[in-house]
């Protein structure tokens, strides 16, 4: 069956510029999370979406970073006035319920020139 | 916070031998520790997971092995084969929404 999807691929950005990054999880899939990967770096938690509760939010790096996630499926990174920094791949993982095994998308690499 | 540190940043092992990563995590509150396997230009994906309550698990050739009183876990391959090149990623978890990621290992094996 199909896994998590995330578009775009790679993304190339000028500094200042907004961003939007999609992540489409596995169907009936209700924990969504969001990770920053940095060059050499592990996976840094960014945000995470469980069912219709509030998300939890304590992983943003700064005000600049706002995510949603639409009728509990979609979900949407936002990167406003981007800065070099926030160059990373951004991955999406979805699960089946909390604590369960989470499926990654391939990731969206954002380029911040 | 929880720390997860991951030795070492990289290893490369003959084919047929076997490798070894280490990690350990500073909050004794962790009580799940799974590995993922990443390949170029894909996401991480799960290949063993260990929860608290057990020492050891074993998935053919991959083991892992927990150490709650020292604070840390091994993952263990066995025969390795050049497909098992990749990154390897260690993680704690101590609620369903926090995961802590070791920085990777990157195992290269030599036909």
């Amino acid at each position: 069956g199909a896994g998590v999807s995330q578009s775009p691929s790679n993304k190339v950005t000028e500094k200042g510029k907004d961003v939007e990054l999609r992540c489409d999880p596995i169907s009936g899939h209700t924990a969504l999370y969001w990770y920053r990967q940095s060059l050499g770096q592990g996976l840094e938690f960014l945000i995470y979406f469980q069912g219709n509760s509030a998300p939890d939010k304590s992983g943003l790096p700064s005000d600049r970073f706002s995510a949603e996630r639409t009728g509990g499926s979609v979900s949407t990174l936002t990167i406003q006035r981007t800065q070099q920094e926030d160059s990373a791949v951004y991955l999406c993982a979805s699960s089946l319920q909390p604590a369960g095994e989470q499926f990654f998308g391939p990731g969206t690499r954002l380029t911040v020139l | 916070g929880e720390n997860v540190e991951q030795h070492p940043s990289t290893l490369s092992v003959q084919e047929g031998d076997s490798a070894v990563i280490k990690c350990t995590y500073s909050d004794s509150a962790s009580n799940y520790f799974p590995w993922y396997k990443q390949e170029l230009g894909k996401g991480p994906q799960l290949i063993i997971d260990i929860r608290s309550n057990v020492g050891e698990k074993k998935d053919q050739r991959i083991a892992v092995t927990l150490n709650k009183t020292a604070k840390h876990f091994s993952l263990h391959i066995t025969e390795t084969q050049p497909e098992d090149s990749a990154v390897y990623f260690c993680a704690a978890s101590i609620k369903s929404n926090q995961f802590y990621f070791g920085t990777g290992t990157s195992l290269t094996v030599i036909p």
